[in-house]
């Protein structure tokens, strides 16, 4: 089975600049979940789609991000315009069953933005 | 504001001795729990997952719930080097509450030497 897949792995972007992350979960898995890593800080939650729809989009930090999961399958995350303290690590992850078992990561998007 | 709480560490073993990694979590409400591994640049791993008081035992891996004490821990018995990685902890609702977000702590290092 492929597992949850993400790209670009790294991307470089100047401030201002619009990037647009994209994540392949499980096929199957109706869940869905993005997570971001800040420098020196813990993952913390963004949101969560069952199939198309946001169940829950409590962490979203602000406006400027956009979360789409057209179709319920794969999901985009955009950032725009992007500022100097969204650079970390954005980790999209999957599960079948409702999260409550935990759920399997992708490698992850290293943002910079400079 | 739901926190877990970890010691950033380096934890260093020997070979084959028991590792013991612990956390601590704020929100009583928590009602899963559970341990990824995470090697450097790569993806957090789902290791182990508890849900109830007392200890769940998974091969060389052993994870303790206490939601008295609100603290979990997990033990790694005969620790090889392979073992060396940043282990994370993460709370999570209960099933009947239909929110999947987890909230991870900063991660504890582990070191296992030769």
């Amino acid at each position: 089975e492929a597992g949850v897949t993400q790209f670009p792995s790294h991307s470089v972007i100047e401030k201002g600049q619009t990037v647009t992350l994209r994540c392949d979960p499980i096929s199957g898995h109706d869940n869905l979940y993005w997570y971001r890593r800040v420098m020196g800080k813990e993952i913390k939650f963004l949101l969560h789609f069952v199939k198309e729809s946001k169940q829950d989009e409590s962490g979203m930090p602000n406006n400027r991000f956009l979360a789409e999961r057209t179709g319920g399958t794969y999901s985009t995350l955009k950032v725009q315009p992007a500022e100097l303290e969204d650079s970390g690590v954005y980790f999209c992850a999957s599960s079948s069953l409702g999260g409550y078992y935990g759920y399997t990561f992708g490698s992850g998007t290293r943002l910079t933005v400079v | 504001q739901k926190e877990v709480e970890q010691n950033s560490g380096p934890l260093s073993v020997p070979e084959g001795a028991i590792a013991s990694l612990n956390c601590t979590y704020s929100d009583r409400g928590s009602q899963s729990f559970f341990w990824y591994r995470q090697y450097s640049g790569k993806s957090p791993e789902l290791i182990m997952s508890i849900y109830s008081n007392g200890d769940k035992e998974d091969g060389r891996f052993t994870a303790q719930l206490n939601k008295a004490s609100q603290y979990v821990s997990l033990l790694i018995r005969d620790s090889q080097p392979s073992d060396s990685a940043t282990y994370l902890c993460a709370a999570g609702d209960g099933v009947d509450t239909g929110r999947r977000a987890l909230t991870f702590g900063s991660g504890t290092r582990l070191q296992v030497q030769p």
